[in-house]
C-alpha cells in the first residue's frame, strides 16, 4: 500500500511570496495533519483536518492555511513568506487522528531567501 | 498545553549494547506516547507506541516503558546495530486540540 506522498520535496522561494504544498495520504486515511520541522524549534503541530474539515490548530499565524479535499488529499499554504518560514513540512495521515498512529510522508524542504 | 522534554539529545553506544531514551510530559490526560526514527532526508517513521492502559511494550529489539504516575516514558534498544544509528523522537498526545507534541529528539550513534 502506498505511503504519504507530498509534493513537490524541495522549493525555493523568497520573502513576501506564498508556496502551496500538497498531500496525498494513504487510501482510507480520513485525518491529514501537517507539522513544521527547524532545527530550533523541532516539530511543531501546525493544523489537523479530517473529513475537508479543520479539527484542531496550532499556534500558528493566519499566514499559514489549508485545507482538505473530499478524496482526503490537503494542501497547506504560506502568504507573505518570512525567512523564518524556511522548515521541512510533514504531512501525516491516520485512519483518524483521535486513534493516534500517524504516517509521515517525506516532507516538503521549504527554503525562503 | 502538553509539554515533551526528551533526553539526551545526543547518545553514542556501542555496537551491541543498549541503548536508552528518556521523556517526559506534563499533561496528565495525554494517552498515547508513540516513538519515532528520522532517518537523513527522510520524514520520521514510527517504530513503537504506547497507550495509558499499558505499562509496557515490546517488538523484538525495541521496548517502550510508561510510568503515568511520574509522568515519563523510555524507549529501550537492545543489541544496537549500525542501522539503529538515526535521531529518535517521543511525542504525546491527549487530551488538549494540539496533535502530537514532539521532544527536541536524541540522535543515536551507534560506534562500530
Amino acid at each position: 500500500k502506498a505511503g504519504v506522498t507530498q509534493t513537490p520535496r524541495y522549493l525555493i522561494k523568497t520573502r513576501g511570496q506564498q508556496v502551496t504544498l500538497s498531500c496525498s495520504p494513504i487510501s482510507g486515511h480520513r485525518s491529514v495533519s501537517w507539522y513544521q520541522q527547524t532545527p530550533g524549534q523541532g516539530l511543531q503541530f501546525l493544523f489537523e483536518y479530517f473529513s475537508e474539515t479543520q479539527r484542531n490548530k496550532g499556534n500558528f499565524p493566519g499566514r499559514f492555511s489549508g485545507r482538505q479535499f473530499s478524496n482526503s488529499r490537503s494542501e497547506m499554504n504560506v502568504s507573505t513568506l518570512e525567512l523564518g518560514d524556511s522548515a521541512l513540512y510533514l504531512c501525516a495521515s491516520s485512519i483518524d487522528r483521535e486513534e493516534g498512529e500517524l504516517f509521515f510522508g517525506e516532507g516538503s524542504r521549504l527554503t525562503v531567501l | 498545553g502538553e509539554n515533551v522534554e526528551q533526553h539526551p539529545s545526543t547518545l553514542s553506544v556501542q555496537e551491541g549494547d543498549s541503548a536508552v531514551i528518556k521523556c517526559t510530559y506534563s499533561d496528565s490526560a495525554s494517552n498515547y506516547f508513540p516513538w519515532y526514527k528520522q532517518e537523513l532526508g527522510k520524514g520520521p517513521q514510527l517504530i513503537i507506541d504506547i497507550r495509558s492502559n499499558v505499562g509496557e511494550k515490546k517488538d523484538q529489539r525495541i521496548a517502550v516503558t510508561l510510568n503515568k504516575t511520574a509522568k515519563h516514558f523510555s524507549l529501550h534498544i537492545t543489541e544496537t546495530q549500525p542501522e539503529d544509528s538515526a535521531v529518535y523522537f517521543c511525542a504525546a498526545m491527549g487530551g488538549g486540540a494540539d496533535g502530537l507534541t514532539f521532544g527536541k529528539g536524541t540522535h543515536l550513534i551507534i560506534q562500530p
